[in-house]
């Protein structure tokens, strides 16, 4: 049975700071892992999806990579903002339609 | 695009009452979902369709839910007779079947039953 953990649970930095989100899944069959940003309130939105056969994707200042073969994911945010406070979700999809959520990580950046 | 249409944003309502939620996928995706989201369980996914039949209904926690698609750019979601410990966010999210399974999630319905 897939597992998505997160780690840590909540996260609280000062601005300015380079920082490192942990996912890790506990089967390596996985068609795609996608990152999300959920603001209090809000709904999901995401941040980056990457494919089975790719090692990372890039968008702005975020940067995800997979390691399939040791079930894990990084999401990693250069030069952080207030504005990036919120709770980040890693999601794998094994197929079949279902993805499979873990708890999320509350980042909180101090001004 | 508009992305994934919900309403209402927030329900309030007493016990015993029925309610129904809606939601509006991306246009062309023909798979939708339905999630709710406590503190306590996090993210736990209750239907979902496939061009607009329901595949998998075992997240549904009781008889008392219900769901229905009767066409590509429409699903509802209804709860008879609601419970206050069916206070939650009820999200629902689509994608593209077939491709990628990138979900586009909806801003939510925040339902309080008193």
């Amino acid at each position: 049975k897939q597992e998505v953990t997160q780690i840590p649970a909540a996260l609280s930095v000062p601005e300015g700071e380079n920082l490192v989100l942990n996912c890790s899944f506990t089967d390596s069959a996985i068609y795609n892992l996608q990152w999300f940003r959920q603001d209090p309130g809000k709904g999901l939105t995401s941040l980056l999806l990457i494919q089975s056969s790719q090692r990372e994707q890039t968008s702005g200042r975020l940067n995800a990579s997979l390691d399939k073969s040791s079930g894990r994911s990084t999401l990693y945010i250069a030069a952080s903002q207030p504005g990036d406070s919120a709770t980040y979700l890693c999601a794998v999809y094994p197929g079949g339609f279902k993805t499979i959520f873990g708890a999320g990580t509350r980042l909180f950046v101090k001004a | 695009d508009a992305g994934v249409i919900q309403s209402p944003r927030h329900e309030v309502t007493e016990m015993g009452q029925e309610v129904t939620l809606r939601c509006k996928p991306i246009s062309g995706h023909n798979s939708l979902f339905w999630y709710r989201q406590t503190m306590m369980r996090g993210l736990e996914l209750l239907i979902y369709f496939n061009n607009n039949v329901p595949i998998d209904d075992s997240g549904m926690p009781e008889d008392r839910f219900s769901a229905k698609m009767p066409n590509a750019s429409f699903s509802t979601l209804k709860i008879q007779p609601s419970e206050p410990r069916d206070s939650a966010v009820y999200f629902c999210a689509s994608s593209s079947a077939g491709s990628t399974g990138e979900l586009f999630f909806g801003e939510g319905s925040r339902l309080t039953v008193l």
